[in-house]
């Protein structure tokens, strides 16, 4: 059971943009870094956005991230058919409980 | 450009230890300023950090899994490793061994990943 939280599951027709929300708290989002990952079918995972709002060399700017308190967000514009994947929220948690490395539940975007 | 490739047995019999290995590629795990880390991923659902070491041997573990958890570094072989004891099927799932720059808190290397069933 995670302690950070995506929707399920988003999806917009090719060209269109879509929004990924992670909640947190404050012993996770609200004092570190969050980073997101794109996993495509059957493939580890990919760094798409580190330190809440950076891309990695190669990662097209139709990326983006944002985060403001206990929440973050992960933006697509110009939705193609090869951003298909799942897409998952990390950051550091210092809670007793969580302590340690804790990933969102995941959203898998579907382009219609 | 660092790469990280898992190893180890695919079929593991519930209440033994799991046993895999994660060789580094085009660097040195001996280098200061890396966590190497374990994840899991059960199939169909989400990721789950297992437990990271440090250059110097200091490891941390997932509270939900500590008390099974042993990440070491043998750095002759340029390989770190994850040993799950006592395992059921719920332990059943896609282990990946990654790399964290400290004082970060995203991974930017991956290994493939490995699949590890736990069945009799």
């Amino acid at each position: 059971q995670s302690v950070l939280t995506q929707p399920p599951s988003v999806s917009a027709a090719p060209g269109q943009k879509v929004t990924i929300s992670c909640s947190g708290s404050s012993s996770n989002i609200a004092n570190n870094y969050i980073s997101w990952y794109q996993q495509l079918p059957g493939t580890a995972p990919k760094l798409l956005i580190y330190e809440n709002d950076k891309r990695p060399s190669g990662i097209p700017d139709r990326f983006s991230g944002s985060k403001s308190g206990t929440s973050a967000t992960l933006g697509i514009t110009g939705l193609q058919t090869g951003d298909e994947a799942d897409y998952y929220c990390g950051t550091w948690d210092s809670s007793l409980t969580a302590g340690g490395y804790v990933f969102g539940t995941g959203t898998k975007v579907t382009v219609l | 450009q660092v790469q990280l490739q898992e190893s180890g047995p695919g079929l593991v019999k519930p209440s033994q230890t799991l046993s895999l290995t994660c060789t580094v590629s085009g660097g040195s795990i001996s280098s200061s300023g890396y966590y190497w880390s374990w994840i899991r991923q059960p199939a169909g659902k989400g990721l789950e950090w297992i437990g990271r070491i440090y250059t110097s041997g200091t490891t941390n573990y997932n509270p939900s899994l500590k008390s099974r958890v042993t990440v070491s570094l043998d750095t002759s072989k340029n390989q770190f490793s994850l040993k799950l004891s006592s395992v059921t099927a719920a332990d059943t799932a896609i282990y990946y061994c990654a790399r964290r720059v400290v004082a970060t808190y995203y991974f930017d290397y991956w290994g493939q990943g490995t699949l590890v069933t736990v069945s009799s």
